[in-house]
């Protein structure tokens, strides 16, 4: 079974400064995908990264960054200097590489409140 | 079009009739999902097509849920008898294999 937990549910910052949100996962497979979407209030999920479970790497794109760790089964995704375009509530989730099973399990989300 | 289509954006419906959502995939994407994001919750998986086959109904609520895909394209979601508890936004994600999914915009439907 596969299951992926963001334990933070909200967390609201001024802007500029920094917010890492917080995903960890379980999944008996060996190999697998971990995605990060953000849902602006419009509603619309926007895909934001995937990540292969072989690539440990950390990414870096603009002010966003994140952080892979196969050994604590997180992949965790921070924000720096922060801005109010992104509140949104973000969604961490885990898809098999492989097999007949590909939906994507997702974490319940958080919501990311930037105040000016 | 570019992205995902869902039609109708929003339903309303009494408690107990029939509805039918609609989603048009990317052309050329193989794979097709539904979800379900009710207030508040995540999202919770339906069903996958690949092609017009679906491997994978497991999160079908009810029997009161089908679904079908035509042609390797279009997926119509249906609800028969309608209950409170299916209000949602439903919606569709299309993909090739190996690659990460597009979201429609979804349905709002709200059963009174």
């Amino acid at each position: 079974a596969q299951k992926v937990t963001q334990a933070q549910t909200e967390i609201s910052v001024v802007e500029k400064e920094d917010v890492t949100l917080d995903c960890v996962y379980e999944t008996r497979d060996t190999t697998y995908y971990l995605f990060w979407y953000k849902q602006p209030p419009s509603g619309e999920l926007v895909f934001l990264i995937r990540r292969n479970s072989f690539d440990e790497q950390n990414e870096i794109s603009g002010r966003y960054s994140w952080n892979f760790q196969k050994s604590t089964s997180s992949f965790n995704f921070t924000i720096t200097a922060s801005q109010v375009v992104d509140s949104a509530v973000y969604f961490c989730a885990l898809k098999a590489r492989t097999g007949a099973n590909s939906k994507l399990t997702f974490g319940k989300g958080i919501t990311l409140s930037v105040r000016p | 079009g570019a992205g995902v289509s869902q039609s109708p954006s929003n339903k309303v419906t009494e408690k107990g009739k029939d509805v039918e959502l609609r989603c048009d995939p990317i052309s050329g994407h193989t794979a097709l999902y539904w979800y379900r994001q009710s207030l508040g919750q995540g999202l919770e998986f339906l069903i996958y097509f690949q092609g017009n086959s679906a491997p994978d109904k497991s999160g079908l609520p009810s029997d009161r849920f089908s679904a079908e895909r035509t042609g390797g394209s279009v997926s119509t979601l249906t609800i028969q008898r309608t209950q409170q508890e299916d209000s949602a936004v439903y919606l569709c994600a299309s993909s090739l294999v190996g690659t990460s999914y597009t979201f429609g915009p979804g349905t709002r439907l709200t059963v009174l």
